[in-house]
């Protein structure tokens, strides 16, 4: 069974530029998760999904970060500006439900922005 | 307070030990605990997820939860030089959304 795919695995931007990070859950998994995991710290979740449709993204930055689940499979998280403090490892982690415990992760997309 | 802590290490540890990691977590209504390993510049990969109290064991790692205490923890038996990452716990509630991480704690298993 396939992983949870990311790209790209770095990206080096300018304070102010935009960027924009693609994930492709594991197939047929209903849930996917964008996190964020500053160096040093837990991940932090910025939005779900469920199938297309936004369940929680009470923690992410709507000024700036936006991200869709078109047709319920793969998804895109943008930045646009990006900041210095956004400098972070972006995690995508699909499962197969939202009540499901187990949730996967991918390798991530490392940003940093200078 | 945060919702959950956990000792940031680092922990370090000669090949063979039995290594133990501990989490706390202030909120009752975590019901799903789980323990995810990171290698450096990795993804988090699932370890092991436990449901409510109790103990789950797989090979040589063993969950513990107790809610009575809001404490869990990780055993790791005849550590291996292969076990060295961060190893992060993450929880949720029964019926909410999102997982809940710990900072992570790092280990090093010393040959």
């Amino acid at each position: 069974e396939a992983g949870v795919a990311q790209s790209p695995r770095y990206k080096i931007i300018e304070k102010r530029q935009s960027v924009a990070f693609w994930c492709n859950p594991i197939s047929g998994h209903a849930t996917l998760y964008w996190y964020q995991q500053i160096l040093g710290q837990g991940p932090k979740l910025l939005i779900q999904f469920q199938n297309n449709g936004v369940v929680d993204d009470s923690q992410l930055p709507k000024d700036r970060f936006s991200a869709e689940r078109l047709k319920g499979v793969d998804s895109t998280l943008k930045i646009q500006p990006a900041k210095l403090e956004d400098s972070a490892v972006y995690l995508c982690a699909s499962s197969l439900d939202r009540a499901v415990a187990e949730a996967f992760f991918g390798q991530g997309t490392r940003l940093t922005v200078v | 307070q945060k919702e959950v802590e956990q000792d940031p290490g680092p922990l370090s540890v000669p090949e063979g030990a039995i290594v133990s990691l501990n989490c706390t977590y202030s909120n009752s209504a975590f019901q799903y605990f789980m323990w995810y390993r990171q290698y450096s510049r990795k993804g988090p990969e699932l370890l092991m997820y436990t449901y409510s109290s109790g103990n789950k064991e797989d090979g040589r790692f063993t969950a513990q939860v107790d809610k009575s205490s809001k404490y869990i923890s990780l055993f790791i038996r005849d550590s291996q030089p292969s076990d060295s990452a961060t190893y992060l716990c993450a929880m949720r509630p029964n019926t909410g959304n999102q997982f809940y991480f710990g900072t992570g704690t790092s280990l090093t298993v010393i040959p």
